[in-house]
Parts: structure tokens; C-alpha cells; sequence
């Protein structure tokens, strides 16, 4: 069964922490890993990931796939309150039938702590 | 701005009732999602539109109806054939295919009474 696993499922930090956000996956056809940020409502983009090794970074939040042991993580440093989010995992592959498909993973409950 | 809009933000309903969820994008997307979010489970996908005019079911399409009648428009049905339906609800649209970025509208909260 194709599945997205994010551990953990919720995080408790103080400003100032660097926290390590995991996600792994099962699908037959990789083809691409989203992350996205969720306050409340829409979620917004942050990076998307098809090769493995290459780290992507964008000011304090960085991510990096590994495509041999599937996974990815989300490294956020030096956090903030505004920090404070659901962080999305979803994969896009395609499927055993030929057809595309995005599964998200449970999500990460962060809550940054002043 | 370009961006995606739904409405109602939120949303009552007596069981045994339709309800027809807002998605409206101005991006020039060709493909429109319908998503479900509940509590601890990410999110699951409802119906998607590659095109104009044509639709397919997704994961848990039971007691949903669709429409995609103009590309900026992909409105979501909740029947009263649909068991569970609170919750929120999240639609997306994008340029690329499955595999690229998909931007979100605020959502919509469903709350069957």
C-alpha cells in the first residue's frame, strides 16, 4: 500500500531550538516530495524535492531527500513562535494503474514556545 | 491578485441536506483538487479536474458530486448520502501535473448539525 509517514506528530520547543521534522514514504513511482506550512488554514508551499542529496534552503528552513532510504526531512533552525504551524509531507508518484497521484502524509504539530 | 477563494468560510448543515462548497481560482490553472482534512489525518483527496469538463474520483469520492463546467470554476457538492461530512475542506489547483506545486484556497469548515 502506497503510504506517507511523518514522525514525529507533534513537537513541543523554545525560541531558539532547531528542530528535525521526518517524513517517509512507500510509493511505487516516485516522482516528487511537497513540504508545505498549514496556520490555521491554507497551506503554503515551502519546497519540493526529486533528487536525492541536494539540500534546498530558504532563510532558517532547509530540507534534503533521501531517495535510496525514502525519506525527507525538514530541518528548521533557530525557531520562532511564528514558526508554529502544521508541516505537510505529500509525494507525488505514479501509481500500480499508470495514473498520478499526490498522498499526504499526517502531519507535524510544531508549537514554538517564547 | 491571483490566488484561490472559497466560500463559505464557514458552514452549517442539518443532516439530510445538500451543500455546495465555493472554489474560484484566477491563476489559469488547468487542474482543480478537492481535498478533506480531518483531525490526525492529513489530508485526502476528494475529486480532481485535469481539464475542463472532465473529473475523477479520488480516494473518497462517496457522497460528493462535482462540476467543472469553466476552468476558473470547480464547485464541491456534499450529499446527504455522505456519512461523516464534518470537517475542513480544502481545495487546490496547479499548473504542472501531480507531481508539482499545488496552491491552496482558505478552506472551507463543515459543520453538520
Amino acid at each position: 500500500e502506497d503510504k506517507v509517514v511523518q514522525s514525529p506528530l507533534s513537537l513541543v520547543v523554545h525560541e531558539g531550538d532547531t528542530v528535525t521534522l521526518n517524513c517517509s514514504y512507500e510509493v511505487t513511482n516516485f516522482r516528487s516530495l511537497l513540504w508545505y506550512k498549514q496556520e490555521k488554514k491554507a497551506p503554503t508551499f515551502l519546497f519540493m524535492l526529486t533528487s536525492s542529496g541536494i539540500e534546498k534552503k530558504s532563510g532558517r528552513l532547509s530540507s534534503i531527500l533521501d531517495k535510496k532510504e525514502l525519506f525527507s526531512i525538514l530541518n528548521i533552525t533557530a525557531t520562532q513562535t511564528g514558526d508554529s504551524a502544521v508541516y505537510l509531507c505529500a509525494v507525488g508518484y505514479l501509481s500500480s494503474s499508470n495514473t498520478g497521484k499526490l498522498i499526504f502524509g499526517q502531519g507535524t504539530t510544531l508549537q514554538v514556545k517564547p | 491578485d491571483g490566488g484561490i477563494t472559497q466560500s463559505p468560510k464557514y458552514l452549517f448543515r442539518k443532516e439530510g441536506q445538500n451543500v455546495t462548497l465555493s472554489c474560484e481560482q484566477n491563476l489559469n490553472h488547468d487542474a482543480m483538487y478537492w481535498y478533506r482534512q480531518d483531525p490526525g489525518q492529513g489530508l485526502r483527496l476528494i475529486y480532481y479536474s485535469q481539464i475542463v469538463n472532465d473529473f475523477q474520483k479520488g480516494d473518497i469520492a462517496e457522497g460528493y458530486s462535482v462540476s467543472r463546467e469553466k476552468k476558473e470554476s470547480f464547485p464541491l457538492t456534499v450529499t446527504s448520502a455522505q456519512k461523516n461530512p464534518t470537517a475542513f475542506y480544502l481545495c487546490a489547483s496547479s499548473a504542472g501535473g501531480w507531481y508539482n506545486e499545488q496552491f491552496f484556497g482558505p478552506g472551507t469548515r463543515l459543520t453538520v448539525l
